[in-house]
């Protein structure tokens, strides 16, 4: 059964400053999404990583996958508050080429404070 | 591109009655994926299909729950009788087989509510 793992669950932090949050899961996969998610709101894709070593960025935000470590990192940059949202990671098992379903973490929910 | 579509966004209904929830994806995506999102079990996927094709269902959680896929443009996910414990938000996604990432794509997800 693949497992995702997250943490922190719960992060709270300053302004301007820098935190990572990290994504660990338990079977071989080459595929790792990363989605965002407001309160009352559906889920808004971030990132998605395709192979060991991907590394994509998007303002403040950055992801990287590791596929033997089976870690992925979304590192988070001079944050401010509009960053402020429940952040998810997910993998899927595809296999000859398909989608499959995406099993997701429990999240890391972010509050940003001035 | 209107993105994914589901009706209704929020529903009420009292235990035992039919509930039914509806979803059109992205024109010419070829996957569709139910999700369920609750507090203590966060996001869970219910099943999902190829080509209006059921691939796996495994994730439905008895057989109170049924979907169909009766054409490319419509999926309907259907709980007979509802209870109280199916109280959640119900995503559906799609996504296109051929683009390399295999993006999901969430609609806005419908609240129901069991009472």
């Amino acid at each position: 059964e693949l497992k995702v793992e997250q943490n922190p669950l719960f992060l709270s932090m300053q302004e301007g400053k820098n935190y990572t949050i990290y994504c660990n899961y338990s079977t071989t996969s080459d595929r790792l999404y990363w989605y965002r998610q407001d309160p009352g709101k559906s889920l808004e894709s971030l990132f998605v990583l395709l192979s060991n070593g991907a590394v994509k960025q998007e303002g403040r935000l950055m992801a990287s996958l590791d596929t033997k470590a089976r870690l992925s990192t979304l590192h988070i940059t001079a944050a401010v508050h509009d960053l402020s949202a429940t952040y998810f990671c997910a993998v899927d098992l595809y296999s000859g080429g398909g989608a499959d379903g995406l099993t997701f973490g429990k999240g890391t929910h972010l509050i940003i404070q001035p | 591109d209107a993105g994914v579509i589901q009706s209704p966004r929020h529903e009420v209904t009292e235990m035992g009655q039919e509930v039914t929830l509806r979803c059109k994806p992205i024109s010419g995506h070829d996957y569709l994926f139910w999700y369920r999102q609750t507090m203590m079990r966060g996001l869970e996927l219910l099943i999902y299909f190829n080509n209006n094709v059921p691939i796996d269902d495994s994730g439905m959680p008895e057989d109170r729950f049924s979907a169909k896929m009766p054409n490319a443009s419509f999926s309907t996910l259907k709980i007979q009788p509802s209870e109280p414990r199916d109280s959640a938000v119900y995503f559906c996604a799609s996504s296109l087989t051929g683009v390399s990432s295999y993006e999901q794509y969430f609609g806005p997800g419908t609240r129901l509510t069991v009472t």
